[in-house]
């Protein structure tokens, strides 16, 4: 069985601050990788993905992620944070060959300080 | 294309009543899943179809049934529902294979 691990639920940065919302995972096939933000009142929206290849995936908004296969982890980074960035972050892992099943962690909550 | 479409966006029912909620999608994706979001919880997966005719339990489907008639067309069902059902659902489908989740609008259900 899969499972992820987003600790802590909330981190708050300063507006040009690094953003870095952790994420690890447990998965016993090669996993994909998954990083939604969800805005108030909205739904979920894909910022980026790690399927196969390049570790370093770039997504929107500015932001990417590392896929460390030592440490099962996919960290998702912003070097300057915005104030548009203020939402809530998901961390998901799809083990290959179960494509219904994206399991996701608990969220964490950004807010960005002007 | 209107990607993935849940009605009703709102929905308060009483407790013991039952209702369906409906997900359409126009992208002509096998795979098609419904999620809960509560406080803390992430979201977690209720029930989920890889093709028409297909269909299986997910993480917490007690109290909830699915059928899957055509490709387009997922829809939820709670059969008595209860306080502990209210929640935010969403419906999502994907392609398979890495390509990523579409995810509806979601349905924000109260039962009182």
């Amino acid at each position: 069985a899969q499972s992820v691990t987003q600790l802590g639920s909330h981190v708050s940065v300063s507006e040009g601050a690094l953003v870095l919302l952790r994420c690890n995972y447990s998965s016993s096939v090669p996993p994909y990788l998954f990083w939604y933000v969800q805005y108030p009142n909205q739904g979920l929206q894909l910022l980026l993905k790690y399927t196969t290849g390049a570790t370093l995936v770039k997504g929107i908004n500015g932001f990417e992620a590392e896929f460390k296969k030592s440490e099962t982890s996919f960290h998702l980074t912003k070097p300057s944070a915005h104030m548009s960035d203020a939402a809530e972050y998901f961390c998901a892992v799809n083990p290959t060959g179960a494509n219904s099943k994206l399991t996701f962690g608990k969220g964490i909550t950004l807010s960005v300080r002007p | 294309n209107a990607g993935v479409t849940q009605t009703p966006k709102f929905q308060v029912l009483k407790t013991g009543q039952s209702m369906t909620l409906q997900c359409a999608q126009d992208m002509n994706h096998e795979y098609m899943s419904w999620y809960r979001q509560d406080p803390g919880m992430g979201l977690r997966l209720i029930h989920y179809s890889v093709g028409a005719g297909i269909t299986d339990q997910g993480e917490v489907p007690n109290g909830y049934n699915v059928s899957r008639s055509t490709t387009e067309d997922f829809p939820l069902r709670l059969l008595s529902a209860a306080p502990s059902q209210t929640s935010v659902y969403f419906c999502a489908i994907t392609q398979g294979w890495g390509g990523g989740y579409t995810f509806g609008s979601g349905t924000r259900l109260t039962v009182v």
